[in-house]
């Protein structure tokens, strides 16, 4: 069965270090999203993707943060200057239309730990 | 904008038992609404969604879910837990754009043998 793949699953960084985590969406869906999960709190949007650009994003999702499709099978979330606060599980998810009648696929996540 | 509320944090139930989690909607229009599962250390996996069809959604797993507009309530239910059915359990909408799902809080289950 076809699945979003994540790497890295866990790493671990210093304040203000950049990071990339990189998702490998299921091939045949146009939709991708990054989706962040601090400890104890609820699943939050970042930002969708689609046609080579963001389509929405959320308020989470400032300058510090962007996404890239550098390829046809890669789609990456960057942090430029990792805050402690950035701390959080990390969801990519894909879909093959947009959310009137499809789901989405999610990753198992990346969890990024900020020292 | 539409949102959801799930109306428990943990619910513990013996092994065989029904299973109830409660959630309730908030939206001017009619919704697309969906359960989402997500088990220890694992992504998030759709367990039913609810797309102005039927009422009443069955999912994987023997989950079932039944939209009431008058009570403006999705609950997800399942007749007999197993002991593979404890997992965090998420309520979740599109936004107002549609181009983004709003999670709720999510409900923790715990099945006790």
């Amino acid at each position: 069965e076809p699945e979003v793949t994540q790497t890295p699953s866990h790493q671990v960084t210093q304040m203000g270090q950049e990071v990339i985590l990189r998702c490998v969406p299921i091939s045949n869906h146009l939709y991708f999203y990054w989706y962040r999960q601090i400890l104890g709190q609820k699943v939050e949007f970042l930002v969708s993707f689609y046609n080579n650009e963001i389509s929405e994003k959320s308020e989470i999702f400032d300058d510090q943060f962007s996404v890239e499709r550098p390829d046809g099978s890669n789609f990456t979330l960057k942090i430029r200057s990792t805050k402690l606060e950035d701390s959080a599980m990390y969801f990519c998810a894909s879909s093959v239309t947009n959310l009137n009648t499809g789901e989405l696929f999610f990753g198992e996540g990346s969890r990024l730990t900020v020292l | 904008a539409q949102s959801v509320t799930q109306l428990d944090s943990h619910v513990s139930v013996s092994e065989g038992t029904p299973v109830l989690l409660r959630c309730n909607y908030s939206s001017s229009y009619s919704p697309s609404l969906f359960w989402y599962v997500q088990h220890p250390n694992k992504g998030l996996q759709l367990l039913l969604k609810y797309t102005s069809a039927a009422t009443l959604v069955k999912g994987i797993n023997g989950f079932e879910a039944e939209f009431k507009k008058s009570e403006t309530s999705f609950h997800l239910t399942k007749p007999s837990a197993h002991m593979s059915d404890a997992a965090e359990y998420f309520c979740v909408a599109p936004n107002t754009g549609r181009r983004a799902l709003t999670f709720g809080s999510g409900t923790r289950l715990q099945v006790q043998p």
